[in-house]
């Protein structure tokens, strides 16, 4: 069965603190890795990992993915309350024409003035 | 908005009550998905359309359940004879046709049944 673990489950850092989530994947026929933000509502999209060692990156934030190891992480750097959130994991397969999303947990990330 | 968008956000039920809920895709998405979230989990895979086929239904989703996209643009998912286990947040996200994968979210539909 595929899995996808995500760690720490909840993180508590102040302003300013620099985080790193972690996202394990044992999946069959694995095709991509994403990353999504969610606040009290939908997630929202932040990356797509397809390739290994190359970082995607969007202002504070950045994601790798390794292959080999089947891992990435999600760093957020100088962090603002506004990063208060759950952080998602998912990853995707091509089988038989299917995209579906399969998730990890989640990582709260709560961040204090 | 030109967003996902989903209706109701809210609906609370009595157990034995059916339900429906509507998504509306990004109209230029061919591929629609729905997932269900509990508290404390990430979103479970339930079923997926490319234009008005059904081409996959996770064994999540049981003979209560049955979803529709018959003119391959908005999709409905009917739930019978709810029971309190069904009491969650009902997400449709959406996909390019031909794309690599990435899924935009709607806000989704908070479900309480007592």
């Amino acid at each position: 069965e595929d899995k996808v673990v995500q760690s720490p489950l909840s993180l508590v850092v102040h302003e300013g603190d620099t985080v790193t989530l972690n996202c394990s994947y044992e999946v069959t026929n694995f095709r991509s890795l994403l990353w999504y933000k969610q606040e009290k509502k939908a997630p929202t999209f932040l990356f797509m990992l397809t390739s290994s060692g190359i970082e995607k990156k969007s202002g504070r934030l950045s994601s790798i993915l390794d292959k080999k190891e089947l891992f990435s992480i999600l760093n957020i750097t100088a962090t603002q309350t506004g990063d208060s959130a759950v952080y998602l994991c998912a990853t995707i397969y091509s089988g038989a024409g299917s995209y579906q999303l399969t998730f990890g947990k989640g990582t709260k990330l709560s961040v204090i003035p | 908005d030109t967003g996902v968008s989903q209706d109701p956000r809210h609906k609370i039920t009595k157990r034995g009550q059916n339900v429906t809920f509507r998504c509306d895709p990004i109209s230029e998405h061919n591929r629609l998905y729905w997932y269900r979230q509990t508290l404390g989990q990430g979103p479970e895979f339930l079923t997926y359309f490319q234009n008005e086929a059904q081409l996959e239904k996770s064994r999540l989703l049981s003979d209560r359940f049955s979803a529709e996209r018959p003119k391959g643009s908005f999709s409905t998912l009917e739930i019978q004879r709810t029971e309190q286990g069904d009491s969650a947040m009902y997400l449709c996200a959406s996909s390019f046709p031909g794309g690599r994968g990435e899924q935009f979210f709607g806000p989704g539909t908070r479900l309480t049944v007592l």
